[in-house]
């Protein structure tokens, strides 16, 4: 999910198991959605992407879900690895307009 | 792949210093984007380019100014460095605004503390 202040929400998930990872989005109007990875220290990694005529597109151990009834974008992660830990964030943007980013949850997962 | 350097990771700079960040993508990329990111507040974006010699405002712009002379760098100027400054630092591009499907690439960051 999104941010409620200063804190990111935290995801804690033991390894081995599936993750899931909400975010809510603005403009109903958004027609592309990205994931980003980005571990401590480091820039975001893009990680998977879809557009909005699709529900559902799966990657390498991951799968993003769009609901766009309700605003609804998740990112799926199959058998967390610790190296899976990070802040996860969502991006949507509509045509040639600016991508707005959300604020990120961070997936701990636990040995 | 695609690769964005950012040429400084970490700088420690003093109030009133200018400072220049810089930026290189070698996808050739049409655009390239400046954000800052601090705790709670995300990805804030304070210029893009879209062409060689051209920029755009972003969210935040007051305070900073950028330059593009060259397709492949973009560089990100603090004309006078204050402490408010203090952030991570992100530059990122991408093909083209013309395809509204054209994932945005980050660098690494440049860690910046003016002191």
């Amino acid at each position: 999910g999104e941010s409620v202040g200063l804190h990111l929400p935290t995801l804690s998930v033991q390894e081995g198991d599936n993750s899931i990872i909400n975010c809510a989005y603005s403009n109903s109007a958004s027609d592309y959605f990205i994931w980003y990875k980005q571990e401590s220290g480091k820039g975001p990694q893009f990680i998977i992407d879809i557009r909005s005529n699709m529900d559902k597109r799966q990657g390498q151990r991951v799968t993003v879900l769009l609901n766009k009834t309700v605003k609804h974008l998740s990112l799926q992660i199959a058998a967390t690895q610790p190296g899976d830990s990070a802040v996860y964030f969502c991006a949507e943007r509509q045509g040639y307009q600016k991508v707005t980013f959300g604020i990120g949850t961070k997936l701990q997962v636990i040995p | 792949d695609v690769k964005v350097t950012q040429s400084s990771r970490y700088l420690v700079k003093r109030t009133g210093e200018k400072v220049f960040l810089e930026c290189v993508q070698d996808m050739d990329h049409e655009n390239m984007f400046w954000y800052r990111q601090d705790p709670g507040l995300g990805l804030r974006l304070i210029y893009f380019s879209y062409d060689v010699k051209m920029k755009e405002k972003g969210d935040i712009p007051e305070g900073y100014s950028v330059s593009r002379e060259k397709k492949e760098r973009f560089s990100l100027i603090l004309e006078s460095a204050s402490t408010n400054q203090t952030s991570m630092y992100l530059c990122a591009s991408s093909l083209s605004l013309m395809n509204s499907g054209n994932t945005i690439y980050f660098g690494e960051g440049s860690w910046l503390t003016v002191v």
